[in-house]
């Protein structure tokens, strides 16, 4: 069973504008990821936030964790045509074993130009 | 450096026929790894291997099996080929440390039609 579940499924947004997607999980975690997919691509990691960790940057993107809800935020601010793709979050099937990552079935964001 | 690579990139199959999905990493990553992807979801993990010479079962490990060659190359086997394993299947590496797991690397996928 897929373990993160993002919201919303799909987001359409002009360019510019920012963009903000959520995903929520069920167990406890290591750690959390983001990956962007792009159409009929393998993935591309974007980010890593630990369970330490409250908030992340890197670039354009904003990533928060809050563990006592068991929910994350992906941010893409002043959104660009390039970043239309599927996003989704991935977290480990236990809490520190390198076996595997679970992911949820992803936001579809499109941005307009 | 390739990164990950997957061959072939796309198969055709008829119901029974077998077919080995080939992956090598050149990042020296100690895990690797094998999901499939269904349209409008996300990856499902089939197998992993979380250092050369181990090989463990994931969410849906049904009707395939795999081989750590070495610790480059890690392979995927579909013996009997069913209609239900049409997907597209990724490989994936990381290098597990300090107690904790990272970032992974996804190889291009390999678009499988079972007809």
């Amino acid at each position: 069973s897929q373990q993160g579940e993002e919201d919303p499924q799909a987001l359409s947004i002009q360019e510019g504008e920012n963009a903000t997607m959520n995903c929520s999980y069920k167990t406890s975690i290591n750690n959390l990821q983001w990956y962007r997919q792009n159409s009929g691509r393998g993935l591309v990691h974007l980010i890593l936030i630990r369970s330490n960790e409250r908030e992340k940057h890197s670039g354009r993107l904003r990533v928060t964790l809050d563990t006592s809800k068991k929910s994350s935020s992906l941010l893409i601010t002043a959104s660009r045509a390039a970043d239309t793709a599927s996003y989704f979050c991935a977290t480990g099937y236990s809490g520190g074993g390198a076996d595997g990552l679970t992911f949820g079935k992803g936001t579809h964001l499109i941005i307009q130009p | 450096n390739a990164g990950v690579t997957q061959t072939p990139k796309f198969q055709v199959l008829k119901t029974g026929q077998s077919m080995t999905l080939q992956c090598a990493q050149d990042m020296n990553h100690n895990s690797m790894y094998w999901y499939r992807q269904d349209p409008g979801m996300g990856l499902r993990l089939i197998y992993y291997s979380a250092s050369e010479g181990t090989t463990d079962k994931g969410e849906v490990p049904n009707g395939y099996n795999v081989s750590r060659l070495n610790k480059r190359e890690f392979s995927l086997r579909l013996e009997s080929a069913a209609p239900s394993q049409t997907s597209v299947y990724f490989c994936a590496s990381s290098e597990f440390s300090g107690g904790s797991y990272n970032e992974q690397f996804f190889g291009p996928g390999t678009r499988l039609t079972v007809l």
